[in-house]
């Protein structure tokens, strides 16, 4: 069974960094893309980042291209999303998903979520 | 960035009701389309890939058609675990982009 569990949102200053992490476990991890999406508190869906399985290709939304960077370590089966420069609109619940291939397409697979507060 | 857009953004319906969701895309997208389920509170589900595609586990009372740029999702028979959010999203090009969402109540 896939399964997905994130942890490490907490509530931050604006300006301060943040590392999340989402541990998997079930499948082999390398083999598949991986993404984080985020949802603001009462709004939609938002893709962040993903990173392509294998050579992990990173990708990034406008909205976090030089501040987030995706990350995954093997050893661990475990995806990181580290956030630097942190703003009021990066306030949200942050998913982890799972692709179903190696290379980035569709999600299949989905988190619990961990929520970021950032604010002063 | 390709921009999807959901109509109609709410609906309600009863137990048993046949309901449609229309998704557009703002550029041509052939059949990259996927569609979630939200129900509040709780981690998106996948439902449909390729436009059409069941995700393994999804009740066949889902179903869903289109390509290039007009989608729909369609759900027969609705039953009291269906009223939920529900959201279109593209993958033929990044950034990926979701529809805002279609919010399905109980009458």
């Amino acid at each position: 069974e896939v399964r997905l569990l994130e942890s490490g949102g907490i509530l931050v200053q604006p300006g301060g960094s943040l590392r999340l992490a989402c541990a998997t476990s079930g499948f082999t991890f390398n083999d598949f893309a991986m993404y984080w999406v985020r949802q603001p508190p009462g709004k939609g869906l938002e893709w962040v980042s993903a990173t392509s399985g294998g050579a992990g290709t990173p990708y990034y939304a406008d909205s976090v291209r030089g501040r987030f960077t995706i990350s995954r370590d093997i050893s661990n089966n475990t995806l990181y999303l580290h956030m630097n420069s942190l703003r009021d609109e990066d306030t949200g619940m942050y998913f982890c998903a799972r692709g179903s291939s190696i290379n980035t397409g569709i999600i299949d697979n989905w988190g619990l979520g961990t929520l970021v507060s950032v604010s002063t | 960035d390709i921009q999807m857009t959901q109509s109609p953004s709410s609906l309600s319906a009863s137990v048993g009701d046949r309901v449609t969701i229309t998704c557009r895309a703002s550029q041509a997208i052939n059949t990259y389309v996927a569609w979630f389920q939200q129900r509040p509170g709780k981690a998106p589900k996948s439902l449909i890939y390729g436009a059409s595609t069941l995700h393994s586990g999804v009740p066949s009372r889902f179903s869903a058609s289109g390509s290039v740029t007009d989608f729909t999702l369609t759900i027969s028979g609705l039953q009291p675990e269906d009223f939920a959010t529900y959201y279109c999203q593209q993958y033929n090009y990044f950034p990926l982009t979701f529809g805002q969402g279609t919010r399905l109540d109980i009458k």
